[in-house]
């Protein structure tokens, strides 16, 4: 089966600060790596993906995530955190045929003015 | 485009009661989800369809929880009876169906069982 670790439920940052959310996936297969945000009373927003090819991942927002097999993560950065960054924001995994993916705990980001 | 369409909103019942969520995709999606997440998790799988024919519902609790999706399109999910533990955020999705494609969501909907 396949899963997602996502250390640290709740990150603090600095506005302008590097903002760094890790993932490590679990997978038999060749994944499908997501993240998503998502805000207040909202459905998911899907940040960026990594399917095959380029292993550096661009996203909105800034965002971007580096597949990296080796170590089997996926993490996720900003260069410079913004204030409307405060959301908790989801790694996920797919690949196994049926296209259900398996999510991570989440990460709460917390952006300090 | 429009998005994933779920109603209601939000839902507060009593325990043993029933309730049932509606969810529309996005035009043209064959494949549809419902998630639930409990605070402080993520979304966990309860059932997928495949046009309207169930592809995975292995996580389903199928003595209280039924979803159908009926010609295709529009899918309920219903509970019945609520336990507490079923407050949760209900989430729809819908995706073209590969394994690599997007799921888009929904806004969700709050349920609250007391």
């Amino acid at each position: 089966a396949q899963s997602v670790t996502q250390l640290g439920s709740h990150v603090s940052v600095s506005e302008g600060a590097l903002v760094l959310l890790r993932c490590n996936y679990s997978s038999s297969v060749p994944p499908y790596l997501f993240w998503y945000v998502q805000y207040p009373n909202q459905g998911l927003q899907l940040l960026l993906k990594y399917t095959t090819g380029a292993t550096l991942v661009k996203g909105i927002n800034g965002f971007e995530a580096e597949f990296k097999k080796s170590e089997t993560s996926f993490h996720l950065t900003k260069p410079s955190a913004h204030m409307s960054d405060a959301a908790e924001y989801f790694c996920a995994v797919s690949g196994d045929g049926n296209n259900r993916l398996a999510f991570g705990k989440g990460n709460q980001v917390v952006v300090i003015p | 485009e429009a998005g994933v369409a779920q109603s209601p909103r939000y839902k507060i019942i009593e325990k043993r009661q029933s309730v049932a969520f509606w969810c529309n995709p996005i035009s043209g999606h064959a494949t549809l989800y419902w998630y639930q997440q409990i605070l402080g998790q993520g979304p966990k799988l309860l059932i997928q369809f495949q046009n309207n024919g169930v592809v995975d519902d292995s996580q389903l609790p199928k003595d209280r929880f039924s979803a159908e999706r009926l010609k295709g399109v529009d899918s309920t999910l219903k509970i019945q009876p609520a336990k507490l533990e079923d407050s949760a955020v209900y989430l729809c999705a819908s995706s073209l169906g590969a394994p690599s494609n997007t799921q888009y969501f929904g806004p969700g909907t709050r349920l609250t069982v007391l």
